[in-house]
């Protein structure tokens, strides 16, 4: 069965390092997503990716996050100066179509120390 | 925006009795309502979910209810094994409008199953 797939699975970076995290949405999906979970929290969405662009981002997604697409498989979160906040799960996500199932992948451990 | 409340935040119960966790929604845009299994170490996984046009939805031992009125949805395990222990998120989204298909979580219930 296909499946998203992210890198790495657990990441340690010190405060103000950037990070880049990895993910590699089904072939055939269309839009993506990142999601993240504090500890002991909600998942909460960060933002949504369709045709090369953002189409919506929460106010977490502020100035220090930015996300990619820089190749034909690749989906990646970029966090320019790492805060000891941003400490958490980061889920990647990606449907095939509007209205359709969403299919996460199993996460990067971000820690920063 | 919206906002996912769900109950209980942990829940117990022996094999073979059923589990109910209950969610409320606050947005009426919300049309949709997917519901997760998260087990360790693994992203949520789509189980079950029921769009805003039908009260009720089964598949096996899970089944999910849906009151638009109220903004209430739940989530029913008869039957339950040790297998069924995990975290299990409620979420909605205003499917078909302006949101690109984001997902509103819920803050999860860790069900356990007992032997």
């Amino acid at each position: 069965e296909p499946e998203v797939t992210q890198t790495p699975s657990h990441q340690v970076t010190q405060m103000g390092q950037e990070v880049i995290l990895r993910c590699v949405p089904i072939s055939n999906h269309l839009y993506f997503y990142w999601y993240r979970q504090i500890l002991g929290q909600k998942v909460e969405f960060l933002v949504s990716f369709y045709n090369n662009e953002i189409s919506e981002k929460s106010e977490i997604f502020d100035d220090q996050f930015s996300v990619e697409r820089p190749d034909g498989s690749n989906f990646t979160l970029k966090i320019r100066s790492t805060k000891l906040e941003d400490s958490a799960m980061y889920f990647c996500a990606s449907i095939r179509q509007l209205n359709t199932e969403a299919f996460f992948g199993q996460g990067t451990r971000l820690t920063v120390v | 925006g919206e906002n996912v409340e769900q109950h209980p935040s942990t829940l117990s119960v022996q094999e073979g009795d059923s589990a109910v966790i209950k969610c409320t929604y606050s947005d009426s845009a919300s049309n949709y309502f997917p519901w997760y299994k998260q087990e360790l170490g693994k992203g949520p996984q789509l189980i079950i979910d029921i769009r805003s046009n039908v009260g009720e939805k089964k598949d096996q031992r899970i089944a999910v209810t849906l009151n638009k009125t109220a903004k209430h949805f739940s989530l029913h395990i008869t039957e339950t094994q040790p297998e069924d222990s995990a975290v299990y998120f409620c979420a909605a989204s205003p499917r078909g409008i302006t949101s690109y298909d984001k997902v509103i979580f819920g803050p999860g219930t860790s069900l356990s199953v007992i032997p």
